[in-house]
């Protein structure tokens, strides 16, 4: 049983450009998160998806969107990119929307933004 | 939007020590409360999590935490540690019917041998 995969492992973009990072759920999930983990902090809620729609969203700017395909795999798009959005993006899957469902996180993607 | 506070974000222990990790949240309601853990080089894993019910709630490999409703309050503990338990430990908590995580800064832990 696959667990949440993510891709790529890592990534080096240059200021402006702009950055599609991918996620593949836990089978038998339908609901995507994504979070952003800065160097020395927790992880902060990006925004979540659930039947291809965006549910949930956190304290981020438009530059970042997202998708969900009926596969329920997830894109997560950066666009303009700024060297404070190097981090590592962690995607987490979870069985439905709602409040009592674990997450289960995937190995995540390092951007690098110079 | 609830905030989540760990205090001591660097622990440094001898093997066999106790352990127990502070964790805070914001605002009361129905809460869910998690541990997270990150050992080197591998994802987050999930430790213990809290729903409803005992608020003393048993997770993998010998930790347990505690929920105190009325303090904010979930802290993680383990009465004697390993070497093995060197991670990153994060606390996390969401409103209920609300899945979005609010993770406190993390606590590096390191077990000496």
């Amino acid at each position: 049983d696959a667990g949440v995969t993510q891709s790529p492992t890592h990534l080096i973009k240059t200021r402006g450009q702009q950055v599609t990072l991918r996620c593949s759920p836990k089978s038998g999930h339908d609901t995507v998160s994504w979070y952003q983990q800065a160097l020395g902090q927790g992880p902060q809620f990006i925004f979540q998806y659930y039947e291809e729609e965006e549910r949930q969203r956190g304290n981020f700017p438009d530059r970042f969107s997202g998708h969900q395909f009926p596969n329920y795999s997830s894109e997560l798009n950066v666009n303009a990119l700024l060297l404070g959005d190097s981090a590592l993006y962690l995607c987490a899957s979870s069985l439905k929307a709602g409040g009592q469902n674990e997450q289960y996180f995937g190995p995540g993607t390092r951007l690098t933004v110079t | 939007a609830q905030s989540v506070s760990q205090h001591n974000h660097h622990v440094i222990l001898s093997e066999a020590a106790s352990l127990e990790l502070g964790c805070n949240y914001s605002y009361g309601g129905t809460v869910n409360l998690f541990w997270y853990v990150q050992y080197p080089g591998q994802h987050l894993q999930l430790l213990l999590k809290y729903f409803s019910g005992d608020p003393l709630v048993k997770g993998i490999k010998g930790f347990e935490a505690e929920f105190i409703k009325s303090k904010f309050s979930f802290n993680l503990r383990k009465p004697s540690v390993q070497w093995s338990d060197t991670a990153e430990y994060f606390c996390a908590v969401n409103d209920y019917g609300n899945n979005r995580l609010a993770f406190g800064k993390g606590n590096q832990v390191v077990v000496i041998p």
